[in-house]
């Protein structure tokens, strides 16, 4: 079992929809991040979070500790949206842990 | 202020070939990370350096792959005698600051990264 599973691997919407991108670790963390990576490769980071929400534009970022779960909205989703969404938590030794990533494509 | 620069963006080897991919930090940023994304794959930590030196290598296979980041110039992760298996996405990125210190991805700046393909 993967030490972070993401959930959907994959997910179509269409635009305007709210759209929910789960993660659940299995590790102890100091730190979540979400990170986006684009079609041509590139990759940014949208959020660090180690408590509560944050909230960027049409974007939300949640987590619980103790459930070992974040939880990354996207509100009146846009086909620009479309991209691999990444959590990657920050264990014991410092070092980012990956999941494999959430596709998620949106229809105009 | 230029991001992260990676070249080659696409590199082809065959079989037995040694692969060499530079990465240049953003201006200002003396620590890099290299990664390895697999097909279907998350991305893997494989070696964080500072100038002139390796930091932590512990996700760097032990044979044919080397990494620095010399006093001049841009970081290079180089492969020897390539294998099928070695094709994948690697990814550099840098900070200013020692990332796990300051725990923030927010400070780590992504480049487009390199994908290798072993024929």
């Amino acid at each position: 079992k993967n030490e972070v599973e993401q959930s959907p691997q994959n997910l179509t919407a269409q635009e305007g929809e709210f759209i929910t991108i789960n993660c659940s670790y299995s590790v102890g963390i100091s730190a979540l991040h979400w990170l986006q990576q684009h079609p041509g490769g590139g990759i940014v980071s949208l959020f660090m979070l180690s408590s509560g929400k944050k909230k960027h534009g049409r974007l939300i970022a949640t987590i619980n500790i103790q459930e070992k779960h974040s939880s990354l909205h996207i509100t009146a989703s846009h086909p620009r949206d479309s991209a691999v969404y990444i959590c990657a938590v920050r264990g014991s030794q410092g070092n980012l842990i990956f999941g494999k990533g959430t596709k998620l494509s949106v229809k105009p | 202020n230029a991001g992260v620069m990676q070249n080659p963006r696409h590199l082809v080897r065959r079989r037995g070939q040694e692969a060499r991919l530079r990465c240049s930090p953003m201006k200002g940023h003396s620590h890099v990370y290299w990664y390895r994304q697999l097909p279907e794959e998350g991305l893997k930590f494989m070696v964080y350096l500072q100038k002139e030196n390796i930091i932590d290598e512990s996700g760097m296979p032990k044979e044919r792959f080397s990494a620095e980041f010399p006093k001049e110039g841009p970081s290079i992760l180089r492969i020897q005698q390539v294998v099928r298996g070695d094709s994948a996405a690697y990814f550099c990125a840098s900070s200013p600051y020692r990332d796990r210190i300051t725990s923030g991805a927010n400070v780590l700046t992504f480049g487009a990264g390199s994908r290798l393909t072993v024929l």
